[in-house]
């Protein structure tokens, strides 16, 4: 157990929906890093929030926001959905602010129908 | 353009060695990752490098050369239980972004 704690772990949705993606850091973490994990495209960073605020953007779509609030918890908020969007989506937190150990959650399975 | 290569696959024997490599080419470098993947879980961290020569923890040890943009991680003892995915991460020079290869895929047999 890594201590970061996702919720859901699994999430069936249709086209078009919006669904919200929660993450609780480590305690003590100040980061929170989202990714994407889908077959075809592999692991990748969206993007990362540091004490609250935005601090490294990647391949994140207009589609997609996040935000990281004063308990420290995250959310990643991802709209009208397409097909493509099925992956899944981890959140990893570290003390710091640069990556040089992050702990993963277990992540969220979204299936888009 | 980012680029990280790892070979797909590799098949090892229980109790050898495993030498798995990495070669990048990204437009700025702040880092080099070793996670550990098995299937449906999350990656696990195993090592970090910033300056090049060896790191070593434990049964697994982690090479850097920057001029040659080059790593490989190295599994020594391996157990049936190291089958899994090994994914090499760049770490860009200018905030914390990652860029992943596409993982390696190692089988220990008996």
């Amino acid at each position: 157990d890594s201590g970061v704690t996702q919720t859901p772990k699994h999430l069936i949705t249709a086209t078009g929906q919006r669904v919200t993606l929660r993450c609780s850091p480590r305690s003590g973490d100040l980061s929170v890093y989202w990714y994407q994990q889908s077959l075809d495209q592999g692991l990748q960073f969206l993007i990362q929030y540091y004490n609250g605020e935005e601090r490294a953007k990647g391949n994140i779509l207009e589609r997609f926001s996040a935000q990281q609030f004063p308990d420290l918890h995250s959310e990643l908020n991802l709209s009208s959905l397409e097909l493509g969007d099925s992956a899944l989506y981890f959140c990893a937190s570290s003390v710091g602010e640069l990556n040089t150990e992050a702990f993963f959650g277990q992540g969220t399975r979204l299936t888009v129908v | 353009g980012q680029n990280i290569d790892q070979p797909t696959e590799m098949t090892a024997t229980e109790g050898a060695i495993v030498q798995i490599n990495c070669t990048y080419q990204t437009s700025g470098f702040n880092g080099l990752f070793w996670y550990q993947q098995h299937a449906g879980e999350a990656p696990t961290f195993l090592s970090y490098n910033v300056l090049d020569g060896l790191e070593e923890k434990g049964r697994f040890s982690s090479f850097l050369s920057r001029s040659k943009g080059y790593s490989y991680l190295l599994l020594k003892e391996l157990q049936m239980k190291d089958s899994a995915s090994y994914l090499c991460a760049v770490c860009m020079e200018y905030g914390n972004k990652l860029v992943f290869g596409a993982g390696t895929i190692l089988r220990v047999k008996s």
